[in-house]
């Protein structure tokens, strides 16, 4: 089966550092890969996706890589600022109308 | 941007009884809306995918007689968990994607907090 792997479930990163979360996916390349946010009680909320055939995407302060080789997905916060405090998910997809297989996230702290 | 209402964002019901949480894109058409539960420290889990329609798609393991999915239009799908049990206490939330939209991922619910008695 397909697994997303986030391997810190918690990261700790003083304000104004860059925060640098990391995604590894099990056997064949997802089309899509997605990153999340998700704050206690609430739903997530769409940040970055990125395709196979892209190396980098960016947004504001946010950067998502995708490496097929690695198979691995690291997402950046630059700046980082205390609001950036979130469970952070990292989701594949195959594309078309099918559902998400998530990571269990990483919960990013940061401290002013 | 789509916007995806969820309700009730919370509900305390007793063990046995049903109850029934509504998903409803507000400014787009979804021809697919997805449900998902979240145990604490947990990934979402996909239980079902519900096409307009026509029937639900569940996940293995998930009971298709005890979540019940209703998708009757481009707008609107329910999630009814019916003789509901403490072990169903969970957070639900819904998803939708309308067509087009691949560069924009997923919209999802605020969440339902269901906690069985």
């Amino acid at each position: 089966s397909q697994k997303i792997e986030q391997n810190s479930e918690a990261l700790n990163i003083q304000e104004g550092k860059t925060a640098t979360l990391t995604c590894n996916y099990t056997n064949y390349s997802p089309a899509y890969l997605q990153w999340y946010r998700q704050d206690p009680g609430r739903g997530p909320v769409f940040l970055l996706l990125i395709r196979e055939n892209e190396k980098e995407k960016r947004k504001e302060r946010l950067k998502v890589t995708f490496d097929t080789t690695l198979k691995q997905s690291l997402f950046h916060i630059t700046a980082s600022q205390p609001a950036d405090s979130a469970t952070y998910l990292c989701v594949r997809s195959g594309g078309g109308a099918d559902g998400l297989t998530f990571g269990k996230g990483t919960h990013l702290i940061i401290q002013p | 941007g789509a916007v995806v209402s969820q309700h009730p964002s919370w509900v305390i019901c007793k063990s046995g009884t049903s109850v029934k949480i509504e998903c409803r894109s507000l400014d787009f058409q979804a021809t697919t809306m997805f449900w998902y539960r979240q145990f604490p420290k947990q990934s979402l889990m996909l239980m079902a995918t519900s096409n307009e329609g026509s029937k639900a798609t569940y996940e293995q393991g998930v009971e298709k007689d005890k979540f019940l999915i209703n998708h009757a239009s481009l707008t609107l799908s329910t999630l009814t968990v019916t003789s509901a049990h403490p072990e169903d206490s969970s957070f639900y939330i819904c998803s939708a994607r309308g067509w087009g939209d691949s560069d924009y991922g997923y919209t999802f619910g605020s969440g339902t907090r269901l906690t069985v008695v």
